[in-house]
């Protein structure tokens, strides 16, 4: 069995200041590992993913995400939010092997300016 | 990546009505996937469509209610049969590019059909 953890709601974070979106998983073998980012009336567009290697994988936009294995993270990093950041943030987790992604219950991002 | 069109992109049914959900890719994909999405809450799987295949319902989804087409590599249709206020909400048309079913490529959506049940 596969799940994700998405233990936030919501997120606040200052113009400029640091993002971290949080994400915790749970797979019996290794995970495929992804951010998504959905935007008002839009469908979710897929921002980076991690398979294997450098546990530090970057992606569109400027974010980039940790991989932890002994803490079965995956949190989502911004070193300076900007306003249109603004969004609903979703991380996924695919056993390796399985068909079907498991995605997160998401977390709303509201950058202040 | 793969370019998704999805019609209609919003409408308002009466109750007892059916719709239909088009899925249009630019591109020859091996898996599509079907989700329901609350206004602002998780996506929930209806159902994995391959073409030649029959779809696979998840548990809670059947095919009675949510008939599925996938005539091509490039096309699928979702139907919303008999509806009612319980079936408000976002539908989203996913594919998956890798050719099996354990690519580690992600999957990419379309722009979603906001269905209102009168």
């Amino acid at each position: 069995a596969q799940s994700v953890a998405q233990p936030e709601d919501q997120v606040n974070v200052a113009e400029g200041n640091p993002l971290t979106v949080k994400c915790t998983y749970s797979v019996s073998g290794n995970p495929y590992l992804f951010w998504y980012v959905q935007y008002p009336n839009r469908g979710l567009q897929f921002l980076l993913k991690y398979i294997t290697g450098d546990n530090l994988v970057k992606g569109s936009y400027g974010f980039e995400a940790e991989f932890n294995k002994s803490q079965t993270s995956f949190h989502l990093k911004k070193p300076s939010a900007l306003v249109s950041d603004s969004a609903l943030y979703f991380c996924a987790v695919r056993d390796k092997g399985y068909q079907k992604v498991t995605f997160g219950t998401g977390t709303k991002l509201q950058v202040i300016p | 990546s793969a370019v998704i069109s999805q019609k209609p992109s919003r409408d308002i049914c009466q109750r007892g009505t059916s719709l239909t959900i088009q899925c249009q890719v630019d591109s020859q994909v091996t898996m599509m996937f079907w989700y329901r999405q609350q206004p602002g809450q998780s996506l929930t799987l209806i159902a994995t469509a391959n073409q030649g295949s029959e779809a696979t319902y998840e548990s809670g989804f059947v095919i009675d209610k949510f008939p599925i087409s996938r005539p091509n590599l490039t096309f699928s249709t979702l139907t919303v049969s008999n509806m009612s206020p319980e079936d408000s909400s976002i539908y989203l048309c996913s594919v998956a590019t890798g050719i099996t079913t354990t690519s580690n490529q992600p999957q990419h959506f379309g722009d979603g059909t906001r269905l209102s049940i009168l």
